[in-house]
């Protein structure tokens, strides 16, 4: 079954513990992304990834960081969260290097600082 | 700065009628557009698409109309049903990225 897995589902962390949310595709997509959903603010990009070795940032980068060391897997980082950070975050990947039509998604990893 | 707009945060329509779902954007360089919908607790999933190249793609109860003049596309359901209450994002393309609007929850009253 064609999917992208984001692990955990929920966490709840204190400030400044880095933590990591894992992001996997099984359909050898070259395009993957991360977005954040904030009320009232849709979807915003976080970083993009067009293939493996290359990211780029997207609209509220500050505070994360991401690696493409494989082409199935796109993980975030947060080294020093803060309550501000405290969203619903959707990992996605979509086929070819524009990579921007259906995109699939992830079902999300709600996270929470404190 | 949003440049993919959905002025409407909700919409009720009662089931058999027609939902219209609108959506604004600014910058004339995006090319493709997509609507997502999203249930709760789940990831959005694709719905329909449409090419600037286009004003109109249809996809079974699906419409959507692209008017470029205007910079708006809508998302016509026809008819509604239950299952479609959700939330529906509207993306457009441009630069190497999706760029959504807000999100219209849809609901669907028997």
């Amino acid at each position: 079954e064609a999917q992208v897995t984001q692990n955990p589902r929920y966490l709840i962390t204190v400030t400044g513990k880095k933590l990591t949310v894992t992001c996997s595709q099984n359909m050898n997509h070259e395009y993957m992304s991360w977005y954040r959903q904030d009320p009232g603010l849709g979807l915003r990009q976080i970083y993009y990834s067009m293939n493996v070795e290359v990211t780029d940032k997207g609209d509220v980068p500050e505070g994360y960081k991401v690696s493409r060391k494989e082409k199935r897997n796109f993980p975030l980082i947060l080294e020093s969260p803060s309550p501000n950070q405290t969203s619903l975050y959707f990992c996605a990947s979509s086929f070819g290097s524009i990579g921007l039509t259906e995109a699939f998604f992830g079902q999300g990893t709600r996270l929470t600082v404190v | 700065d949003q440049q993919v707009k959905q002025n409407s945060p909700s919409l009720s329509v009662q089931e058999g009628r027609i939902s219209i779902l609108n959506c604004d954007y600014t910058n004339s360089m995006f090319d493709y557009f997509l609507w997502y919908k999203k249930y709760p607790a789940e990831g959005p999933t694709f719905l329909i698409s449409i090419s600037s190249i286009k004003d109109k793609n249809e996809d079974g109860r699906f419409t959507v109309f692209l008017n470029k003049s205007a910079k708006h596309l809508s998302l016509h359901i026809v008819p509604s049903q239950p299952g479609d209450s959700a939330v529906y994002f509207c993306a457009a393309r441009g630069a190497q990225k999706l760029v959504f609007g807000q999100g219209t929850r849809l609901t669907i009253n028997p």
